[in-house]
């Protein structure tokens, strides 16, 4: 059960767009399309951005996509904002009802 | 409102049991799985324990086998974690989480545990 593997970071100026890549295995990623993603800012609970690798819960805004080809999947977030600088974690089903997330990527907003 | 409410949190020494709970409110708690996930202080998110339904199905990460145990209780909507054994690589935020299409879909606000002498 290692954790999936995310770049440490990713920055973009307001306006821009970042993607964020989430690196997994036959045996997790890029087994099942139960990838999510999850928005975590400084002291507060994580939120759910992304489920089933491209579908958005209610409430979140279509600038955040979700993506897989592979044993990667990939999390983009188009026209920045000031508000979406935050941690962000992958998380993918691993078989046997147990799950694994991503080391985490700290997005900054320039 | 859905919510989420853990409590119990604490010092603990090494050894010893802890026993975190979650309270949930806004929605039919007995029709969903349910989750712990921690994050160590300053470290990324591990999925801890899945419990079904009604409670007759549990799954746990590796490194707390045999030391953690998931329970809830439908009658009161509460979900459970019982602790023992504890060591310093325990020492985390614990969040209780609802599970949807395969997510975690709500999150409690957490409650801290430290283990240490």
């Amino acid at each position: 059960q290692s954790a999936l593997t995310q770049p440490p970071s990713a920055s973009g100026s307001p306006g821009q767009s970042v993607t964020i890549s989430c690196t997994g295995t036959s045996s997790d990623v890029g087994g099942y399309n139960y990838v999510s993603w999850y928005q975590q800012h400084p002291g507060k609970a994580p939120k759910l951005m992304i489920y089933e690798v491209t579908k958005r819960p209610s409430g979140v805004p279509d600038r955040f996509s979700g993506s897989k080809s592979g044993n990667t999947a990939s999390l983009t977030v188009s026209g920045l904002q000031a508000e979406d600088e935050a941690d962000y974690y992958c998380n993918s089903h691993a078989g046997s009802n147990n799950f694994v997330f991503g080391t985490g990527t700290k997005v900054t907003v320039l | 409102e859905v919510q989420l409410v853990e409590s119990g949190g604490g010092l603990v020494q090494p050894g010893g049991s802890l026993r975190l709970s979650c309270a949930a409110s806004g929605f039919r708690f007995s029709t969903y799985w349910m989750r712990w996930v921690r994050q160590a202080p300053g470290k990324g998110l591990e999925w801890v324990a899945n419990i079904d339904e009604d409670g007759s199905e549990k799954y746990y990460v590796d490194s707390v086998k045999g030391r953690f145990t998931i329970s809830r209780d439908n009658a009161k909507n509460a979900l459970y974690l019982q602790m023992n054994s504890l060591r310093a690589e325990d020492t985390a935020v614990y969040y209780c989480a609802r599970a949807s299409f395969w997510a975690f879909d709500i999150w409690g606000q957490g409650t801290m545990v430290t283990v240490s002498s």
